[in-house]
């Protein structure tokens, strides 16, 4: 089966310019996760979903960040207002279920912002 | 303090030889899990091997093992009998509160070691 795919793979925005970032988990899995790698500060972890629903969104690094996923399938993160520090490759991942199972990762999409 | 460590930013291995990637974590949990990860220049995380700290065995996956010494809370990567595509970062991650089912339930990866494997 497809494993997890994300949208657009790169994506080179003006400072100030909303920016959304797709992604579809594999199917079946009902936890979605959220990611950001950077040179800076390694790999940090955002957010997640169970269905739905994100029960913690304290792990977003600012009120211009939001996410949401519609049908326990496709999520999107949403930046507004980007800055040059929210150039990143954000990673999406998803799970079975949440507790221990892997995590499977998307390839990403990089974000330029200028 | 840092939740995981990697104390190798990078290594050199000649091909065909054994390595071992280091990592020790911190917590005061007793119910998490350990993973690694590689990340090839590609840049796609590609998941390789999962230690539950309740596990008794040492986890396997093909020439992958994991070293785990839970007293001493370092859970080693060791490559067998490495090859030119092993060349890449590999993260060590933890995810802690699993008998909880709540927490944090993201993974808190370490900074990475570079591996490159030489002909």
């Amino acid at each position: 089966g497809a494993g997890v795919s994300q949208s657009p793979s790169n994506k080179v925005t003006e400072k100030g310019k909303d920016v959304e970032l797709r992604c579809d988990p594999i199917s079946g899995h009902t936890a979605l996760y959220w990611y950001r790698q950077s040179l800076g500060q390694g790999l940090e972890f955002l957010i997640y979903f169970q269905g739905n629903s994100a029960p913690d969104k304290s792990g977003l690094p600012s009120d211009r960040f939001s996410a949401e996923r519609t049908g326990g399938s496709v999520s999107t993160l949403t930046i507004q207002r980007t800055q040059q520090e929210d150039s990143a490759v954000y990673l999406c991942a998803s799970s079975l279920v949440r507790g221990g199972d892997t995590q499977y990762f998307g390839p990403g999409t990089r974000l330029t912002v200028l | 303090a840092q939740k995981i460590t990697q104390t190798q930013p990078g290594m050199f291995v000649q091909e065909k030889e054994a390595v071992t990637l280091d990592c020790t974590y911190d917590t005061s949990d007793p119910s998490y899990g350990l993973f690694w990860y590689k990340q090839p220049s590609s840049g796609e995380m590609i998941f390789l091997i999962y230690q539950g700290s309740y596990d008794q065995q040492n986890a396997t996956e093909g020439r992958y093992s994991l070293n785990f010494q839970k007293a001493r809370k370092s859970a080693n990567l060791v490559i067998s009998a490495s090859q030119l595509g092993d060349s890449a970062m590999y993260f060590c991650a933890m995810r802690e509160g699993l008998d909880s089912g709540g927490g944090a339930d993201g993974l808190t990866f370490g900074k990475g070691t570079h591996l490159i494997i030489q002909p």
